[in-house]
């Protein structure tokens, strides 16, 4: 099945700094990778995602890289505000080869950003 | 678009009696919802995935007989925790996905907590 790492596990940035969030997976035929942010006590929003014919998309202050060689893909969040405070979690597919999955994900462990103002 | 609501959002109950927790999609048609459990400070647990009108699959050491799940309609779910214990205090968030899509949308979660 699918591991997904996430790193690190928390990070504190001043604001108007840059937030960078790795997640490494272990199934090469993975080929949906989603971010959520989660702020305490609500549900994980999907802020990003990014699918494997592409190497990087952008969503105003959020960015996503995907290196399918290396496995792994990263969450950038540039010119940080004290609202990127949360939970970030990446994910991956797993059980893709099983169609009775139905779509199911792999969450890394998150990573709990604090932007200080 | 793509808007899932549970309920209720808290729940207490006494140990030994039974909480149904229900997931709607609002503005979509969920062919699959998943259920999560999640504890302080943890990430998603995956519980059980439902697809409407066949019987849900669980993962690995999820007890079925202690978590029913029914995804009887294509905006509905429902998972009731039976004969509640204190360690079944958690988080439980489902997530609803479309047929041909893998985004996963969540509803709100709720927080069970058993005495």
């Amino acid at each position: 099945g699918e591991n997904v790492e996430q790193h690190p596990s928390t990070l504190s940035v001043q604001e108007g700094d840059s937030a960078v969030i790795k997640c490494t997976y272990s199934d090469s035929a993975s080929n949906y990778f989603p971010w959520y942010k989660q702020e305490l006590g609500k549900r994980p929003q999907l802020i990003i995602d990014i699918r494997s014919n592409v190497g990087e998309k952008k969503d105003q202050r959020i960015a996503v890289t995907l290196n399918k060689t290396a496995k792994h893909f990263s969450l950038h969040i540039t010119e940080t505000q004290p609202e990127d405070s949360a939970v970030y979690f990446c994910a991956a597919p797993r059980d893709i080869m099983i169609k009775a999955a139905g779509n199911k994900l792999t969450f890394g462990g998150g990573t709990r950003v604090l932007v200080k103002p | 678009g793509a808007v899932v609501s549970q309920h209720p959002s808290w729940v207490i109950c006494k140990s030994g009696t039974s909480v149904k927790i229900e997931c709607r999609s609002l503005d979509f048609q969920a062919t699959t919802m998943f259920w999560y459990r999640q504890f302080p400070k943890q990430s998603l647990m995956l519980m059980a995935t439902s697809n409407e009108g066949s019987k849900a699959t669980y993962e690995q050491g999820v007890e079925k007989d202690k978590f029913l799940i029914n995804h009887a309609s294509l905006t509905l779910s429902t998972l009731t925790v039976t004969s509640a214990h204190p360690e079944d205090s958690s988080f439980y968030i489902c997530s609803a996905s479309s047929s041909g899509r893998h985004e996963q949308y969540f509803g709100p979660g709720t927080r069970l907590t058993v005495t």
